[in-house]
């Protein structure tokens, strides 16, 4: 495996259901993003964690729950979601959050529909 | 005002057009912008990054940067149907975080 995985792909939840969604990158970069990706909007950071330790949380629903245990793996713990969280949820990941282009590397994303 | 503004498209244009993708943008800190290409069902993959204003080229693109201006661009050269997918710009400032625009959609017709 390579890059950044993704699981599910495609996942489909009712509004009362918890699941998760995994990320795990091979790349071995020290910082990993969840961002939410919905029809003609831009890409919503969720998520940052640097070395674990979360930096960043975007005023997130707390419906949704990020976990970080390590460097390599990333969980979306989802639960009482809404119709309106639909959308296609990114993973990425990154050399470190610091200075420079910090260029990301994406996932291919899990498809989430919420009914 | 969004902080990146990115022509809406969609865009459609024969095999072997030029192709401009823009981006205008209202933080003067912005310092590193990059260009993503998404192809339908998968996530965006980085095509080029530029830190600070000039030309950047690679192949049949040229990333183009005009900082005085607050403005960006991406050249497709002798576009093909491949490079048929949705076009995101980013921008960073120094330990910032990336700010995208909402994307163009190109089709390229054979």
């Amino acid at each position: 495996e390579t890059g950044v995985t993704q699981t599910p792909r495609h996942l489909v939840m009712g509004m009362t259901n918890k699941k998760s969604l995994k990320c795990e990158q091979h790349l071995g970069h020290n910082a990993m993003y969840w961002y939410k990706q919905s029809a003609k909007k831009p890409l919503e950071l969720m998520f940052v964690y640097n070395f674990k330790e979360q930096t960043e949380n975007n005023s997130v629903p707390s419906r949704f729950s990020p976990e970080c245990p390590n460097s390599s793996h990333l969980f979306l713990h989802l639960h009482t979601l809404q119709p309106e969280d639909s959308a296609l949820y990114l993973c990425a990941s990154s050399q470190e959050t610091g200075t420079g282009a910090n260029v990301l590397t994406f996932g291919a994303g899990s498809r989430l529909t919420v009914l | 005002q969004k902080e990146v503004e990115q022509d809406p498209g969609p865009l459609s244009v024969p095999e072997g057009a030029i192709v401009s993708l823009n981006c205008t943008y209202s933080n003067s800190a912005f310092q590193y912008f990059m260009w993503y290409r998404q192809y339908s069902r998968k996530g965006p993959e980085l095509l080029m990054y530029t830190y600070s204003s000039g030309n950047k080229e690679d192949g049949r693109f040229t990333a183009q940067v005009d900082k005085s201006s607050k403005y960006i661009s991406l050249f497709i050269r002798d576009s093909q149907p491949s490079d048929s997918a949705t076009y995101l710009c980013a921008m960073r400032s120094n330990a910032g975080k990336s700010t995208f625009g909402d994307g163009t959609t190109l089709t390229v017709k054979p």
